[in-house]
């Protein structure tokens, strides 16, 4: 089944306490992409990738970090969280670039940074 | 400033009452307008794309279609279980997609 997976689907963490959220797509996408969803502000886009070792900064990029060595994974990296990085976040993949193909997302990853 | 505006916010219709949801856009080049559907908790399922003025799309009970400035989900007949937020996106000439804020739709029986 083609399909995005984040893991894990819930966390929650301490202030400063390194963490990371995987993302793999098995559909052979080029293009990789994190959003942050928080209400009355809707989807925000963190970092993308257009391709292996290639990745370049969203509308929202501080304090996250993303690395993209391999197609099909692209984790997110949050060196030192801070509460106000509390928020629902979604991996999503397009066969091209996301203004001509549509984006395919994961289920989502809920954090909790106390 | 590109920008994209989706409303009305929020909209609760009884079942089988049709009803439209605008998305309209300032944008300095438009490549597609894309329409997803979320559930709660879940991420943004795809609906449908639309590349120039005059396109429409359908599925089931949902049509959409669009304009130079703007384009509307049509819920014809709705049921329970159309209840989600439909979010509206614009593919950029710079290869980055604007999304709305959504609409949040809630079909009572």
């Amino acid at each position: 089944e083609a399909q995005v997976t984040q893991n894990p689907r819930y966390l929650i963490t301490v202030t400063g306490k390194k963490l990371t959220v995987t993302c793999s797509q098995n559909m052979n996408h080029e293009y990789m992409s994190w959003y942050r969803q928080d209400p009355g502000l809707g989807l925000r886009q963190i970092y993308y990738s257009m391709n292996v070792e290639v990745t370049d900064k969203g509308d929202v990029p501080e304090g996250y970090k993303v690395s993209r060595k391999e197609k099909r994974n692209f984790p997110l990296i949050l060196e030192s969280p801070s509460p106000n990085q509390t928020s629902l976040y979604f991996c999503a993949s397009s066969f091209r670039t996301p203004g001509n193909s549509p984006l395919h997302f994961g289920n989502g990853t809920r954090l909790t940074v106390t | 400033e590109d920008q994209v505006t989706q409303s009305p916010e929020a909209l609760r219709l009884q079942e089988g009452e049709s009803s439209s949801l605008n998305c309209s856009y300032t944008v300095s080049g438009l490549r597609g307008l894309f329409w997803y559907r979320q559930d709660p908790g879940k991420g943004p399922e795809f609906l449908f794309t639309l590349y120039s003025a005059g396109e429409e799309k359908e599925k089931e009970r949902l049509k959409a279609t669009l304009t130079k400035k703007e384009s509307f989900l049509h819920i014809t007949a709705p049921k329970p279980e159309d209840s989600a937020t439909y979010l509206c996106a614009v593919g950029l000439e710079n290869n980055r997609l604007a999304f709305g804020k959504g609409n949040q739709v809630v079909v009572i029986p």
